[in-house]
């Protein structure tokens, strides 16, 4: 599985997006890109994931490049709740098994 | 469904104790996974398991056993409890595609467990 690389942090003011950036210059033409939050204390939610073009759900946005070595999550309207560490995971589609969990970036939503 | 379930929520052992930590799910995945989280890492992966009677090692197995004799039931063993093994362990599932990407994995609410 290709390497990512994230910030350890960042900051966001409340009702303003949030954009998570996530670098993987070696991904592999046939591996994933998904979005992972961790609340405080809670399990991992997973929220997206992406191949090529641009995904969107009731939770976030995310945007690949077109040369796939970078990635942006978008969170459009963040809250307080949102405040989380947030894991960028590359992975080969279809599969089994391990998530790889690096260390993420940790979001804090200020009011 | 109440998705993935871990018991306890919170453990203390002595060094050298042995212990179970259950995990269950009722969405019929047949992919669970035990993962372990140190403060200010992230996720590492103990043991897997891709269905009943079949499971294999993660990236941290040592000190830790275990079985599935059951779709629902994924436990994880600590033989001779140690002070290194202080973590919140964390259950996963998910269901394996045959031809589409990976699905998503549902992770249980962790157990945190203290080695005095």
């Amino acid at each position: 599985d290709a390497k990512t690389t994230q910030p350890p942090s960042m900051d966001c003011a409340e009702g303003r997006a949030a954009n998570l950036p996530c670098n993987h210059s070696t991904i592999s033409g046939n591996e994933y890109v998904y979005w992972y939050r961790q609340i405080h204390s809670q399990g991992p939610q997973y929220i997206i994931h992406g191949l090529k073009n641009n995904e969107t759900n009731e939770m976030a946005s995310l945007i690949i490049t077109e040369d796939r070595k970078s990635s942006t999550l978008i969170l459009p309207h963040a809250t307080l709740r949102d405040t989380a560490v947030y894991y960028c995971i590359v992975r080969i589609g279809g599969s089994q098994g391990n998530l790889i969990f690096g260390k993420g970036t940790k979001l804090s939503v200020k009011p | 469904n109440a998705g993935v379930t871990q018991t306890p929520k919170f453990q203390v052992l002595k060094t050298g104790q042995s212990m179970t930590l259950q995990c269950a799910q009722d969405m019929n995945h047949e992919y669970m996974s035990w993962y372990r989280q140190d403060p200010g890492m992230g996720l590492r992966l103990i043991h897997y398991s891709v269905g009943a009677g079949i499971t294999d090692q993660g990236e941290v197995p040592n000190g830790y056993n275990v079985s599935r004799s059951t779709t629902e039931d994924f436990p994880l063993r600590l033989l001779s409890a140690a002070p290194s093994q202080t973590s919140v362990y964390f259950c996963a599932s998910s269901s394996t595609p045959v031809s589409s990407p990976w699905e998503t994995q549902y992770f249980g609410p962790g157990t945190r467990l203290l080695v005095l």
